[in-house]
């Protein structure tokens, strides 16, 4: 299995970004996947998640960023994305694509958005 | 949602020794429990699942117990990559959430 993101980068405040992963070793539509971020120098913080197609597909969200964020996939391109609105200075920090729905076996190496005026 | 307190916040110990990790959560979460180890520079490792069963490749001195509210990992002999950060996660209620940390050092 190997996770690969891109997209990360510098915005202001209430700016918007769109995360990719782009996945192999999997079939992104039969599997869980979530969005793990770790701010600079603290602890890990589930973002959200997207169930298999097999189980729904349906997504859920930490509390802080439901409504302005949203996980997606492409099954024909076998990505997986995370929409980012209205960003906030908190939400700064490393964002890995994670294969797990529950727990998390399989890190992508993750990539870095940084949210600054 | 759950809060998940680890404690101590840092071990000092020496290669060989044993190492007790605790994780309290603020209420039940049956045995959906994890834990991860990182280490700097590294994403985390996920050792443990289900409240007691070791992931794949995961050396047999790691040990985890608990369910409910209080969960314990151990590292019966202390190795020399065995100094990290370890993490415990809850995905018993959502949101699903982190503990703080506990770092392991020499």
């Amino acid at each position: 299995v190997q996770l690969v993101e891109s997209g990360g980068g510098l915005l202001q405040p209430g700016g918007s970004l769109t995360l990719s992963c782009a996945a192999s070793g999997i079939t992104l539509n039969d599997a869980w996947m979530s969005w793990v971020r770790q701010a600079p120098g603290r602890g890990l913080e589930w973002v959200g998640h997207i169930k298999s197609k097999a189980d729904g597909g349906t997504t859920d969200y930490l509390t802080a960023v439901k409504g302005r964020f949203a996980v997606s996939r492409d099954a024909s391109e076998n990505m997986l994305y995370l929409r980012m609105n209205s960003l906030k200075s908190e939400d700064t920090a490393v964002y890995h694509c994670v294969m797990g729905g529950h727990y998390f076996g399989w890190w992508g190496q993750g990539t870095l958005v940084t949210v600054s005026s | 949602e759950i809060v998940l307190t680890q404690s101590p916040g840092t071990l000092s110990l020496s290669p060989g020794e044993r190492a007790t990790l605790s994780c309290r959560a603020s209420q039940s979460v049956s045995s959906y429990l994890a834990w991860y180890q990182q280490k700097p520079g590294q994403t985390p490792r996920l050792l443990t699942y289900d409240g007691s069963n070791r992931a794949t490749g995961i050396p047999d001195r790691f040990g985890c117990s608990g369910s409910g509210t209080d969960f314990t990992l151990t590292i019966s002999r202390l190795e020399p990559e065995d100094f990290a950060v370890y993490y415990c996660q809850q995905y018993g209620i959502s949101p699903w959430t982190f503990g703080q940390g506990t770092k392991v050092e020499i």
